[in-house]
């Protein structure tokens, strides 16, 4: 079983289209991420959501909008997309807010998004 | 200065050699730090938390040194499924995130 699952794995598109990557976890946990990969393999927080409530929304342009309908799915829509999106997007999750100290944060297999 | 810092590599060394990364952490709160894995074009997985002054697990050891603000992993006995990028992490308590270091690429060659 898969414990954070994210769909599409791949994703190519036009400049201008909208596009959402959704994200599932079975693993009963509160809080949920999305992270971005650039191409110099820098990992950056995005939004963070516990219990479906927002905690983190970082400095991202605001045509990206997560959206949470219940604990165990955070999906991710991206409005007017720009070349400079693309990425690897990683969503993840773990039992309490952070992921400190035992409290693990497990990652989807990402999906890359090309912008051409 | 940047939160997480670490020397990107590549690290080449040969099977059965040990090998050494450092990070350095700008947050002196931060309590607990840990080590990530992550092989090309797959998802970070952790590979150890680093509390204390350090721990070992097998061939790999975590140390911290809270005075000079960094924390180092030393792999033993180096195999090639050890070649991978290593994500160093330190909490953002403010923040309630975890900062990534920009990683590590080791390369084990036979």
């Amino acid at each position: 079983d898969t414990a954070v699952s994210q769909t599409p794995k791949y994703l190519v598109t036009q400049m201008g289209n909208d596009k959402s990557i959704k994200c599932e976890q079975n693993l009963g946990h509160d809080t949920m991420y999305w992270y971005k990969q650039d191409s110099k393999k820098f990992l950056k927080i995005m939004f963070s959501y516990n219990n479906k409530e927002l905690i983190i929304n970082e400095t991202v342009p605001n045509r990206f909008s997560p959206k949470s309908p219940d604990k165990a799915h955070l999906n991710l829509h991206i409005n007017s997309l720009e070349l400079g999106d693309s990425a690897v997007y990683f969503c993840a999750s773990s039992q309490d807010v952070w992921g400190g100290l035992g409290n693990e944060q497990f990652f989807g297999p990402g999906t890359r998004l090309t912008v051409l | 200065r940047k939160e997480v810092e670490q020397d990107p590599g590549p690290f080449n060394v040969p099977e059965g050699a040990t090998v050494a990364f450092n990070c350095t952490y700008s947050n002196s709160a931060s309590q607990s730090f840990f080590w990530y894995r992550q092989d090309c074009r797959k998802e970070p997985k952790l590979l150890m938390s680093v509390y204390s002054s350090g721990n070992e697990d097998g061939r790999f050891t975590a140390q911290l040194n809270r005075a000079s603000q960094y924390i180092s992993l030393l792999i033993r006995d180096s195999k090639l499924s050890d070649s991978a990028t290593y994500l160093c992490v330190a909490p953002d308590t403010g923040r309630r995130a975890l900062t990534f270091g920009s990683g590590t690429r080791l390369q084990v060659q036979p």
